[in-house]
């Protein structure tokens, strides 16, 4: 059981560049998540996702896009990366509406934009 | 809007010392809580929880109870191990709104031998 795979691990970007985070899981999760990790800021939720087709904005969600057109996947794309956007990213998923709900997250995207 | 306060960090303890992390939160109705860890170089899991109030929480020595009279939910262990290093998230989710978790900023704790 895979669980949460998130791919690349580090990625180096210029300024101005696109790139897409990859999020995958295998427990048939309706909800998926994207946060941002900065120093001082703990996790800021960027865009989450209730299920295949169905996607909405979080705290941050400038300069980012996503889709889901499967329940497995949820991927992240920056459309013209700045350096603002170095942070550690975390995609997370987990049962929608379950009160005891575990988020079961990956491992993170260090992102650097240079 | 909902939010989570944690004590500033970074914490540093010695082995086997009595380690406290506070956290406070604001929120509407009755959210769920969460203590998430990470360890240095991976994702988050979570390490307890309590979904109502009075609940305790416990896993791995760590213990935490749901005070919905003081809005907090404080991270306590008797005795810490190096092992323990880590940064400590509290969280809160709503029912209705399925995993969208509010974090807290995270508390770093370091525990020498």
């Amino acid at each position: 059981n895979a669980g949460v795979t998130q791919t690349p691990k580090f990625q180096v970007l210029k300024t101005g560049q696109s790139m897409t985070l990859q999020c995958a899981q295998d427990m048939n999760h309706e909800y998926m998540s994207w946060y941002r990790q900065d120093p001082g800021m703990g996790l800021r939720l960027i865009h989450y996702s209730v299920g295949a087709g169905i996607t909405d904005q979080g705290e941050v969600p400038n300069g980012y896009n996503v889709s889901r057109s499967t329940t497995e996947d949820f991927p992240l794309r920056l459309l013209s990366a700045a350096p603002s956007q170095t942070s550690v990213y975390f995609c997370a998923s987990s049962l929608l509406r379950d009160r005891n709900t575990e988020a079961f997250f990956g491992q993170g995207t260090r992102l650097t934009v240079v | 809007g909902d939010s989570v306060t944690q004590m500033e960090g970074p914490v540093t303890l010695s082995e086997e010392a009595f380690l406290t992390i506070n956290c406070t939160y604001t929120a509407t109705g009755y959210p769920s809580l969460f203590w998430y860890v990470q360890y240095p170089g991976e994702g988050l899991q979570l390490l307890l929880k309590a979904t109502k109030a009075d609940d305790k929480g416990s896993n791995k020595g760590f213990e935490a109870t749901y005070r919905k009279e003081t809005t907090s939910f404080h991270l306590e262990k008797g005795s810490v191990q190096v092992s323990d290093s880590a940064v400590y998230f509290c969280a809160l989710s709503h029912y209705n709104q399925g995993g969208k978790l509010i974090f807290g900023q995270g508390t770093e704790l370091s525990v020498k031998p």
